[in-house]
């Protein structure tokens, strides 16, 4: 089945700093991969995804790429503010083969933003 | 629309009862999920549906069950709670398989 793994598991940056977490899966077939951030004690929201037509997507301080190739993609947040500050997932469909399993999580990245 | 709405928020069970989780949505979608996350932890699928009457076990099945009757209700059942079930419960809906998850506020469980 996929295998999504998820790096670092934890990362610091100072306010106004950028931050990337990247993440690799292991099905060539995917197309779809969506990053969901999750706020200390909420629930997890999606904040941004891209389909494999694409190689990269902004959406104001939020970029995502993804290399088919070499079957990663990552998550860019620049100009990080203290609000940046969460758990960040993200997600690969699983391969149809697998019936119709939904989204393979990574295990997460903690972000704190130091003001 | 009031998107998916979970309950209780939080409930505290005694080892050996029993409850439901309920999850209902109004979006109309096909597709249901109940994931845990534990402290710190990521997001670990339970069970989901992906139509009324059709139900699949995900990564951790063991000690719960489900059933999906209609379209908007997807409630998830602990048999025999234990302490390894303390947790956060999230029940989530998506319109498709690759499509933006929607998820409720969650249900803090614990079992003492």
């Amino acid at each position: 089945g996929e295998n999504v793994e998820q790096h670092p598991s934890t990362l610091s940056v100072q306010e106004g700093d950028s931050a990337v977490i990247k993440c690799t899966y292991s099905d060539s077939a995917s197309n779809y991969f969506p990053w969901y951030k999750q706020e200390l004690g909420k629930r997890p929201q999606l904040i941004i995804d891209i389909r494999s037509n694409v190689g990269e997507k902004k959406d104001q301080r939020i970029a995502v790429t993804l290399n088919k190739t070499a079957k990663h993609f990552s998550l860019h947040i620049t100009e990080t503010q203290p609000e940046d500050s969460a758990v960040y997932f993200c997600a690969a469909p699983a391969p149809l083969t697998s019936g119709n399993t939904p989204l393979v999580f990574g295990k997460g990245t903690r972000l704190s933003v130091i003001a | 629309n009031a998107g998916v709405t979970q309950t209780p928020k939080f409930r505290i069970l005694k080892i050996g009862q029993s409850m439901t989780l309920q999850c209902t949505q109004d979006m109309n979608h096909n597709y249901m999920y109940w994931y845990r996350q534990d402290p710190g932890m990521g997001l670990k699928l339970i069970y989901y549906s992906v139509g009324a009457g059709i139900t699949d076990k995900g990564e951790v099945p063991n000690g719960y069950n489900v059933s999906r009757s209609t379209t908007e209700d997807f409630p998830l059942r602990l048999e025999l709670a234990a302490p390894s079930q303390t947790s956060v419960y999230f029940c989530a809906s998506t319109r498709g398989r690759e499509e933006k998850l929607f998820f409720g506020s969650g249900t803090q469980l614990s079992v003492l």
